[in-house]
């Protein structure tokens, strides 16, 4: 059972623009959530985390949301730009320090 | 920083063959992870160690096994390779109690 979902496979973008990137999840003992940044032939890199005890947390051009009511989080990536395209996977933290990951969205930028 | 290495970036086995994928970190840190990830299904955790010879079967343990006979290395067995196994495995570490993982590179295995 999925536990964490990207229910948009793919996104596409002009540069410049925004880029909202969606996850829901369905445990609400998650309490912590990481964002990882994937490019084709690499492992995922983290990008940026939030704990549950914050709403907002900032680094540079991306942000990332959360609304536990709803248990959704969102990335924000303002301006967009060609190489943030990549594969975006949200990540939740269980109890026993658990990862759980998203299906993943695909970005493309498009110049 | 640390580094994670998996020492194949591609591999192509036939069915039936027995598959090794190593991953080998250069860090102290306790757990090690292996996941295949797969178009639409993301990361899935196939099995997982906190420590020297301990293992734990993850999400989709099946056809798998894994060896952690020295801290730094964490090995995935396909038993038998069969083309469902045909996929994208990542392997990862982690600091225990720490923040988000490290990722290998990852080796494409194609089944054939």
């Amino acid at each position: 059972d999925q536990q964490v979902k990207q229910n948009s496979p793919s996104l596409s973008v002009q540069e410049g623009r925004i880029s909202i990137l969606n996850c829901d999840y369905t445990n609400s003992m998650f309490d912590y959530f990481l964002w990882y940044k994937k490019y084709p032939a690499e492992g995922p890199t983290f990008l940026i985390s939030i704990s549950s005890i914050k709403d907002k947390n900032e680094d540079g051009r991306f942000t990332v949301f959360l609304n536990k009511s709803a248990k959704h989080l969102s990335l924000h990536i303002v301006p967009s730009q060609p190489g943030d395209s990549a594969v975006y996977f949200c990540a939740a933290v269980g109890t026993g320090n658990q990862f759980y990951f998203g299906t993943g969205t695909s970005l493309t930028v498009i110049p | 920083d640390v580094k994670v290495t998996q020492s194949s970036r591609y591999l192509v086995k036939r069915t039936g063959e027995k598959v090794f994928l190593e991953c080998v970190q250069d860090m102290d840190h306790e757990n090690m992870f292996w996941y295949r990830q797969d178009p639409g299904l993301g990361l899935r955790l196939i099995y997982f160690s906190y420590d020297v010879k301990m293992k734990e079967k993850g999400d989709i343990p099946e056809g798998y096994s894994v060896s952690r006979e020295k801290k730094e290395r964490f090995s995935l067995i396909l038993e038998s390779a069969s083309t469902n196994q045909t996929s994208m495995y990542l392997c990862a570490t982690k600091l225990g109690g720490g923040d988000g993982y490290t990722f290998g590179s990852g080796t494409r295995l194609t089944v054939v």
